[in-house]
């Protein structure tokens, strides 16, 4: 089975500044997706950034980037220059993919970041 | 079209009421999943319908039934519901099972009284 692991319930971080949030993952699988989604307020999941675990090429979405170590299980997203709008929880999720893939997303307990002005 | 639009966004109802929600999608995506959330937690995956055949049932209780009557559409029933079944419902979509990624909706907010 396939666990997703948060340790920061909560963070804050001053607008302008850089802020890091940490997930840890266990599996067996070779094959699989890890993905950061963002739930503000306004309750919609959405995507931030996904990772597959076949490219050693760390991902990068504007001001968003993953620090993604695959022998030590280890996904962080790195936020720049934080935004009021990046207010909001932050799940880390993985997904295996190939044969036996169902599309399920596992997700970890979540971060809830705080920017402040 | 990149959405994922729920109805309705909030409801209440009784124990003994029989209600529905419904989920709409116009991106061609194959796949597609109820999720409950509840306040401060992760959601957690109830069904994945892959073009259009239930594929995925996560041991949910039987008074949620979902529905599938399109690619486009999904509906979960909702009958005799208990008090702690009040959470944010989540549909989402993916281009089929194999993903990658899901695009979630907004969610109905449901309250049992």
């Amino acid at each position: 089975a396939q666990t997703v692991t948060q340790s920061q319930p909560e963070m804050s971080v001053q607008e302008a500044e850089t802020v890091t949030l940490s997930c840890t993952y266990d599996t067996s699988e070779n094959n699989y997706y890890l993905f950061w989604y963002k739930q503000p307020p306004s309750r919609q999941m959405i995507l931030v950034i996904r990772q597959e675990a076949y490219k050693q090429q760390n991902a990068t979405e504007n001001r968003f980037s993953v620090n993604f170590q695959k022998a030590a299980k280890s996904f962080s997203l790195k936020i720049s220059d934080s935004q009021l709008g990046d207010t909001a929880m932050y799940f880390c999720a993985f997904m295996k993919f190939g044969s036996s893939n169902t599309g399920k997303l596992i997700f970890g307990q979540g971060t809830t970041l705080q920017v402040k002005p | 079209d990149t959405e994922v639009a729920q109805t309705p966004k909030h409801l209440v109802m009784g124990m003994t009421n029989k209600k529905s929600l419904k989920c709409e999608q116009h991106m061609g995506h194959r796949a597609m999943y109820w999720y409950k959330q509840k306040a401060k937690k992760p959601p957690e995956l109830m069904f994945v319908y892959s073009y259009e055949k239930l594929s995925i049932n996560e041991s949910v209780p039987s008074r949620f039934s979902p529905e599938c009557p399109n690619s486009s559409l999904l509906n979960l029933h909702l009958h005799a519901l208990q008090p702690e079944d009040s959470a944010l419902y989540l549909c989402a979509s993916s281009q089929d099972w194999a993903g990658p990624e899901a695009f979630f909706g907004q969610g109905t907010r449901l309250t049992v009284v």
